[in-house]
């Protein structure tokens, strides 16, 4: 089956650090990849996807390419925020699982002055 | 400004009780999900539908029931509570297709003693 796995957190950094949150999957077929954000109090939404192999999605300063053969799809940031303490997972949707979306379990990023 | 609105942000019920959570979308989206959080475990499936009536168990069903009677509105009910099931409730939907968004509401958080 489908299977996500993010780089365990929390992880502290302090304001203008470099961000790199490591994502891996598993799936059958040509998934869509995304990163999700969710800040204190409320729920998920989406910062940025990527439908194929090589693309590249980037939303608010943040990075993410699809490498099909690292079956990889890691989140960078060049200088965070502290307004960018969250928790970011990873997810993937599969054409073939009526749309369902598979999620890692999360990695909490704590942004300190 | 498109929503999934959850009924109740906070909600203490007794063990053995039996407990409604809903959800309605404005987005007139087909599928609609219903995910648990809990921490180091990330989100959680328990029940999606793809149409009115319709509805597939995810990956944690047991203990769990959902009803779809309108396009817009999910229900998922806790047929007899349980302590184990205190966790954060996740209602989101999207329309069909592996690379759309997935729209969130903002939590439940559930407390069952």
């Amino acid at each position: 089956g489908n299977s996500v796995t993010q780089m365990e957190g929390p992880v502290t950094l302090s304001e203008e650090a470099f961000l790199t949150i490591n994502c891996t999957y598993t799936a059958t077929g040509y998934p869509s990849l995304f990163w999700y954000v969710q800040y204190p109090g409320e729920g998920l939404q989406l910062l940025l996807k990527a439908t194929k192999a090589d693309d590249k999605g980037s939303n608010k300063g943040f990075e993410a390419t699809y490498r099909k053969e690292t079956t990889s799809f890691h989140l960078e940031k060049g200088s965070v925020q502290v307004s960018d303490s969250a928790v970011y997972f990873c997810a993937l949707s599969d054409r073939g699982t009526a749309s369902k979306l598979t999620f890692g379990t999360g990695t909490r990023l704590q942004v300190t002055l | 400004d498109v929503k999934v609105t959850q009924s109740s942000r906070y909600l203490v019920k007794r063990t053995g009780e039996k407990v409604f959570l809903e959800c309605v979308q404005d987005m007139d989206h087909e599928n609609m999900f219903w995910y648990r959080q809990d921490p180091g475990l990330g989100l959680r499936l328990i029940y999606f539908s793809y149409d009115v009536k319709m509805k597939e168990k995810g990956d944690i069903p047991e203990g769990y029931s959902v009803s779809r009677e309108k396009k817009e509105r999910f229900s998922l009910i806790l047929e007899s509570a349980s302590t184990n099931q205190t966790s954060m409730y996740l209602c989101a939907s999207r329309s069909t297709g592996a690379d759309t968004e997935a729209f969130f509401g903002q939590g439940t958080r559930l407390t069952v003693v």
